[in-house]
């Protein structure tokens, strides 16, 4: 089974951008879907997103955030991105990546990481 | 305001049967599959039930999943306190073209 570990800044501005890395490992990041999901503290679940990490990079996302969005992916270095531009408080959240099976959703979860948006 | 709906709470005792409801519409869970994540605190979700009724090995049998129309069921049998947690009810929406989540439901073993 593979493992997945979010990285990157636990703090950002408001109006800046966030960026998060998830690294996988114990397996190959290619030809499978991975997604974005957040948790608010306190709150619940929210997806923000998926790629297929294939040739095309296919994307989807939720249609709240996707003014907003990119994900990315790096089959080099087994890792895939989030950027979200523009965040504000409403943003502060634990942001997981996930691995996704597109018939049963998320199946694989990094341990999640806090993203304090403050100035 | 969450796209499924969950109770906020439920609680049992020891060894009891409860249900946590997840109730959704036509575009989600009448037309796909439904699954729901156990959340211990501080802690990431763990997938519990996929496609509305299949448990991953490491899952005991206590824990099982339905679904009726329009809304879904996670059962749990013979509760135990290290069941105390969140529970996320979760599929994919085909009017939004995404994934949605219930709102939670946080599980009391008194």
């Amino acid at each position: 089974q593979v493992q997945l570990q979010e990285s990157g800044p636990g703090l950002v501005k408001p109006s800046e951008t966030l960026s998060l890395t998830c690294t996988v490992s114990g397996g190959s990041i290619s030809n499978y879907y991975w997604s974005w999901i957040r948790q608010p503290p306190g709150k619940g679940l929210e997806w923000i997103g998926y790629i297929y990490s294939n040739y095309r990079g296919i994307t989807n996302y939720n249609p709240s955030l996707k003014s907003r969005v990119i994900i990315s992916v790096d089959t080099s270095r087994n890792q895939f991105s989030l950027k979200l531009n523009s965040v504000a408080a409403a943003d502060t959240a634990v942001y997981y990546c996930a691995k996704m099976d597109p018939s049963s959703g998320p199946d694989s979860w990094g341990q999640g990481t806090l993203v304090t948006v403050s100035s | 305001q969450s796209v499924l709906t969950q109770p906020p709470s439920v609680s049992g005792t020891p060894g009891q049967r409860v249900t946590i409801s997840c109730s959704g519409s036509s575009s989600n869970i009448r037309s796909n599959t439904v699954n729901w994540y156990q959340q211990l605190p501080g802690a990431a979700p763990k997938p519990l039930i996929y496609m509305t009724n299949q448990r991953p090995s490491r899952v005991p049998d206590r824990f099982s999943g339905s679904k009726s129309g329009t809304s879904a069921s996670l059962a749990i049998g013979g509760l135990q306190s290290e069941d105390q947690a969140d529970y996320y009810c979760a599929t994919w929406d085909g009017s939004l073209n995404g994934w949605v989540f219930g709102g939670g439901t946080k599980l009391t073993v008194l």
